[in-house]
């Protein structure tokens, strides 16, 4: 299958600092990428869709301004937690889309710690 | 998108088959059933899709009832690397939507 890497696979920070989370499909250019979190024990909830050149949409209840998305180019899309506090310790996991099969792959998931 | 509903958890002799059952009685005509699966602390892994025909890859089958209501999803020869989280997901745009899942795991 296709392949998704996420970048960092794990981060650890203060509170109150910022952290981005790289999301990119290395095999297929993907039109759309889609961003999940994940709570232990819970599904994943899908937190926003980002679109190549235009702004993302959120999901009832993510705070944009919180989450911030850029999806500058086929291949690359970019999650930043600011302002990042405990209760945002998550997995956060990207998908890509990949058009041609109609499928989405998943990358293999970030775990961010905020202390 | 169409809910679905899933037990919570099965358990399966490794080398056996394993059949895991879903529920997607409010699916309409141009909505895809997907299957996926998450082994702990990965993203999820794409295992099939169908619409309305049974279909089989190198991992697994999915049997889709006539009325299209509710699938099977078969591991032929489950092994051990087969415990995880196994979602199906009823997609007809390109969402997809979560829900709990079935956790299988796979008894030596």
């Amino acid at each position: 299958g296709a392949v998704v890497s996420q970048h960092p696979s794990r981060v650890i920070c203060k509170s109150g600092t910022s952290v981005k989370i790289e999301c990119r499909s290395l095999d297929f250019q993907a039109t759309t990428m889609f961003w999940y979190r994940q709570f232990p024990k819970k599904s994943l909830m899908l937190m926003a869709t980002s679109n190549e050149g235009s702004k993302a949409t959120y999901e009832q209840g993510v705070e944009k301004d919180k989450f911030l998305i850029n999806h500058a180019s086929l291949t690359l899309s970019t999650l930043t937690v600011t302002s990042a506090h405990p209760e945002d310790s998550s997995f956060y996991i990207c998908s890509a889309r990949w058009p041609d099969y109609n499928e989405q792959f998943f990358g293999p998931g970030t775990r961010l710690t905020v202390l | 998108d169409a809910k679905t509903t899933q037990p919570t958890s099965m358990d399966c002799a490794e080398g056996r088959a394993a059949n895991l059952p879903c529920n997607h009685s409010t699916i309409s005509g141009n909505e895809y059933v997907y299957w996926y699966r998450q082994i702990h602390s990965q993203g999820p892994q794409y295992i099939i899709h169908g619409l309305k025909n049974n279909e089989t890859n190198e991992m697994a089958s999915l049997i889709i009832t006539e009325d299209r209501k509710s699938s099977t999803l078969i591991l032929p020869h489950a092994t051990l690397r087969d415990t995880a989280v196994y979602y199906c997901i009823v997609v007809g745009n390109e969402k997809l939507t979560f829900g709990t899942g079935t956790r299988l795991t796979i008894i030596p």
